[in-house]
């Protein structure tokens, strides 16, 4: 059974305060590791489609990285407005569908 | 270009009753898939529609069932609610398949009393 694992659960950064966010995940033949932000009561907001290990994507103070078994959400001296749940999702080779963990609750403090 | 929209917004219900929840899908997008989000989980994937057809569910009943339209608009439909079905519904567009990326609607908040 596909299996993806966010931690920590929550995270409390002070605005520029550096950190990465882990995303473990346990699927059969990888096809896509993604990455989302949420914001409360709004839907999910893309951010990063990875495919492959050793591939990194940048977005402003964000960038993504992914190996075998993880996927790392770093981010470079946040901003309150970066505040929000970090969801990331993988599909794997078996399924037809997007198996999601169960996110991170980023708080930054000004 | 015109993103994903879903209606209503918010809907109360009660235990025993049917709901139907409509999905818009981005322009130029045939895939559609429907999550479930209980509060402080990840969505939870319900199933998904590839020009018309479902082309995939996951762990949820039968009495959630759906439709996907010519124009590739969306229907979720729940029977006999029940208090657990109380979440935040959400559509989700690709452009072809499962293997694209999804974007997501903002979602239909239900309560079931």
């Amino acid at each position: 059974e596909d299996q993806v694992t966010q931690s920590p659960e929550a995270l409390r950064l002070q605005e520029g305060e550096s950190s990465s966010l882990n995303c473990s995940y346990t699927v059969s033949g990888l096809r896509g590791l993604f990455w989302y932000r949420q914001d409360p009561g709004k839907g999910p907001e893309f951010l990063f489609t990875l495919y492959s290990a050793g591939e990194e994507k940048e977005k402003e103070r964000l960038k993504a990285t992914l190996t075998k078994k993880e996927s790392f959400l770093h981010i470079t001296a946040p901003k309150p407005e970066d505040s929000a749940t970090y969801l990331c999702a993988a599909l794997s080779g078996s399924a037809r569908q997007l198996t999601f963990g169960s996110g991170t609750q980023l708080t930054v403090l000004p | 270009e015109t993103g994903v929209t879903q209606s209503p917004t918010h809907l109360i219900k009660t235990r025993g009753q049917q709901v139907t929840l409509r999905c818009s899908s981005q322009s130029g997008h045939n895939t559609v898939s429907w999550y479930q989000q209980a509060l402080g989980q990840g969505p939870q994937f319900i199933f998904q529609y590839y020009r018309e057809e479902e082309n995939g569910r996951g762990n949820f009943p039968p009495r959630f069932s759906g439709l996907q339209f010519p124009n590739y608009s969306s229907e979720l439909n729940v029977n006999a609610l029940e208090l657990d079905d109380s979440a935040l519904y959400l559509c989700a567009s690709a452009l072809s398949g499962i293997q694209e990326t999804q974007y997501f609607g903002p979602g239909t908040r239900l309560l079931v009393l």
